[in-house]
């Protein structure tokens, strides 16, 4: 079975510097995708970025940009310029490309940024 | 378009209570979902359906069932509410040609 690990339960960061969330995760499978999900105070669960497997190239969206290692099974999330409205918990996860696409999530690690 | 709804946002049962979340997407995703998420914990799969008429066990289904009769709907029925089920509850569908999931708002349930 699929896990996926978050080392850091709570980092914080000053606003405007740069943050990095670190993720590692089993599988024995050789294609997948990796998220970043985020979670405000709201609870509701926003898709901050993915990433194929097959890919080479790390994904960015705008502030947000992975280092995906896949030899290494690592995944981690780079925040820059980070804004207040980037706390919140965060969170990793794996899906398999075969089957259901379940996800499988990682512990959390709650961001606070300290203005 | 609502994405995924489900209601109540919020209950309290007692032990032994019974009930039935409900789920509904209008995007017409053949793929949905249950998880819960416990305090300070990332989310754990209960139940999951690939099209009406097809559910099966996630991680953690146990005091737990679920129907498919529709595309559109999804509930999660509690039978005989323990304490261990107090989490939040969300909701996710699944479609497209990634299958990205939207998650519904979340019904935070306390069971005492």
């Amino acid at each position: 079975a699929q896990t996926v690990t978050q080392s850091q339960p709570e980092m914080s960061v000053q606003e405007a510097e740069t943050v990095t969330l670190s993720c590692t995760y089993d599988t024995s499978e050789s294609d997948y995708y990796l998220f970043w999900y985020k979670q405000p105070p709201s609870r509701q669960m926003i898709l901050v970025i993915r990433q194929e497997a097959y890919k080479q190239q790390n994904a960015t969206e705008n502030r947000f940009s992975v280092n995906f290692q896949k030899a290494a099974k690592s995944f981690s999330l780079k925040i820059s310029d980070s804004q207040l409205g980037d706390a919140a918990m965060y969170f990793c996860a794996y899906r398999g490309i075969q089957g259901a696409q379940k996800l499988v999530f990682g512990q959390g690690t709650r961001l606070t940024i300290n203005p | 378009n609502a994405g995924v709804t489900q209601t109540p946002k919020f209950r309290i049962l007692k032990i032994g209570q019974s009930m039935t979340l409900q789920c509904t997407q209008d995007m017409n995703h053949n793929y949905m979902y249950w998880y819960r998420q416990d305090p300070g914990m990332g989310l754990k799969l209960i139940y999951y359906s690939v099209g009406a008429g097809i559910t099966d066990k996630g991680e953690v289904p146990n005091g737990y069932n679920v129907s498919r009769s529709t595309t559109e709907d999804f509930p999660l029925r509690l039978e005989l509410a323990a304490p261990s089920q107090t989490s939040v509850y969300f909701c996710a569908g699944a479609g497209g040609p990634v299958y990205e999931q939207y998650f519904g708002p979340g019904t935070r349930l306390t069971v005492t």
